[in-house]
């Protein structure tokens, strides 16, 4: 089983629909994760941090289920400028392992 | 602030030639640095980590010989693709971290795409 493994999609969705990513990951003890964003050719962009149960930011809300060992990424009210990778990252051992990333592309 | 910096953004050579990346902490000290290698259509792998003043640590399957890592200072970090052949092309990005803790604390550089033909 990998570390991180993400549905690599693409997701396809309308401008204003909301989307969830889940992240599943395999060390339970990982206490914190995090979820970037990355355009393309370009590099990752923190988008939100997870250390508890969940987090929200505006139209983003990232949740954890650490019974099931998963991550979530919801996005309420697509903009087309959401289309971009989305990638699950979990700290391991003072390094950071990155999942295969989910692709959202948000269309008209 | 956080801010990284890679340099050259982009490099074509031929192959057989030796490709040197710079990754700077403009605006922090970092004791930390890490490599990664970005392949299409695939997730971030990291090469390895950049110590200051000491050896880099490799990841299993990174050839330390062929993957030269100097960190001389707090601010530098340079990865040297020695002897590059077609299959190094790649993504090349690296990050910093800053501060004491192992965890948000990394910020990445803008990436390296090297092209060897």
């Amino acid at each position: 089983r990998k570390e991180v493994e993400q549905d690599p999609g693409p997701f396809n969705v309308p401008e204003g629909a909301t989307v969830a990513f889940n992240c599943t990951y395999s060390n339970s003890a990982s206490q914190s994760f995090f979820w970037y964003r990355q355009d393309c050719r370009k590099e990752p962009k923190l988008l939100m941090s997870v250390y508890s149960s969940g987090n929200e930011d505006g139209r983003f809300t990232a949740q954890l289920n650490r019974a099931s060992q998963y991550i979530s990424l919801l996005i309420r009210d697509s903009k087309l400028s959401d289309s971009a990778t989305y990638l699950c990252v979990v700290p391991y051992t003072g390094k950071l392992i990155f999942g295969q990333g989910t692709t959202l592309q948000v269309k008209p | 602030g956080a801010v990284v910096s890679q340099h050259p953004s982009w490099v074509i050579c031929k192959s057989g030639t030796s490709v040197k990346i710079e990754c700077r902490s403009l605006d922090f000290q970092a004791t930390t640095m890490f490599w990664y290698r970005q392949f299409p259509k695939q997730s971030l792998m990291l090469m390895a980590t950049s110590n200051e003043g000491s050896k880099a640590t490799y990841e299993q399957g990174v050839e330390k010989d062929k993957f030269l890592i100097n960190h001389a200072s707090l601010t530098l970090s340079t990865l040297t693709v020695t002897s590059a052949h077609p299959e190094d092309s790649s993504f090349y990005i690296c990050s910093a971290h800053a501060g004491t803790s192992g965890r948000a604390g990394q910020f990445f550089g803008p990436g390296t795409r090297l092209t060897v033909l």
